[in-house]
């Protein structure tokens, strides 16, 4: 999506910690979201947080939010293999908050 | 918990054809999404709707058409298939219309979505 960026692969080893970054140009965007897409599969939403937010903790998911630059961060801590999938970063937009992905972050983990 | 529900699946096209996908939401949702993934692709969205009514149009093509009826479920019709359109098509529900003033997060619920190949 040409108004989220992210890096599009990112690459640790097991139980280290994973970041995934992006950037987003919407500054009205109320709400941030990360969703989670496995092969072959439909988009899981992880997490998502108030753009009035500067941190949100969520078990091994910790979401960043530099409002100023408009950079999201997702933290995955004690990163699994079976973390091992493409991250989308998502704003809303518009009256009826349809969401705008990013392009994805594919996440590998490996041994 | 019932889950937003795509049929079919899988749907094999040959060019200048013509393609329905059916999208279930889930019960109580009252906003409806359409999104088209192509190959290592970010989901664009199409069209969305809205207690029946179409809310918000995005990248749909105008060989594509797309409803919601009576009981909720939306139905995306493509016409004249190209080789490009060859994607997974996800429908996504949520509540987010209910929400006193739209304030709080619009979570998007996804189907598994419906793989598309055209020939």
């Amino acid at each position: 999506g040409e108004d989220v960026e992210q890096s599009l692969f990112l690459s640790v080893r097991e139980g280290d910690s994973s970041v995934i970054n992006c950037t987003y140009t919407d500054s009205s965007s109320t709400y941030l979201y990360w969703y989670k897409q496995e092969p072959g599969a439909g988009l899981q939403l992880l997490t998502y947080i108030f753009s009035n937010m500067d941190m949100k903790q969520d078990q091994r998911l910790t979401v960043l939010l530099n409002k100023k630059d408009k950079h999201l961060s997702l933290r995955i801590a004690d990163t699994q293999t079976g973390d091992s999938a493409i991250y989308f970063c998502a704003e809303n937009s518009g009256g009826y908050n349809k969401l705008i992905f990013g392009a994805g972050t594919r996440l590998a983990v490996h041994p | 918990a019932a889950g937003v529900i795509q049929s079919p699946r899988h749907l094999i096209k040959e060019k200048r054809e013509t393609a329905t996908l059916k999208c279930y939401p889930i019960p109580r949702h009252d906003t409806v999404y359409w999104y088209q993934q192509g190959p290592g692709q970010d989901p664009q969205f199409l069209i969305s709707f809205y207690e029946k009514m179409q809310s918000d149009k995005g990248s749909i093509p105008d060989r594509f058409s797309a409803q919601q009826f009576s009981d909720y479920h939306s139905e995306l019709n493509m016409s004249s298939l190209e080789l490009g359109d060859s994607a997974l098509y996800f429908c996504a529900s949520s509540v987010y219309g209910r929400t006193s003033g739209r304030r709080g997060a619009n979570v998007l619920t996804f189907g598994a979505g419906s793989r598309l190949t055209v020939l």
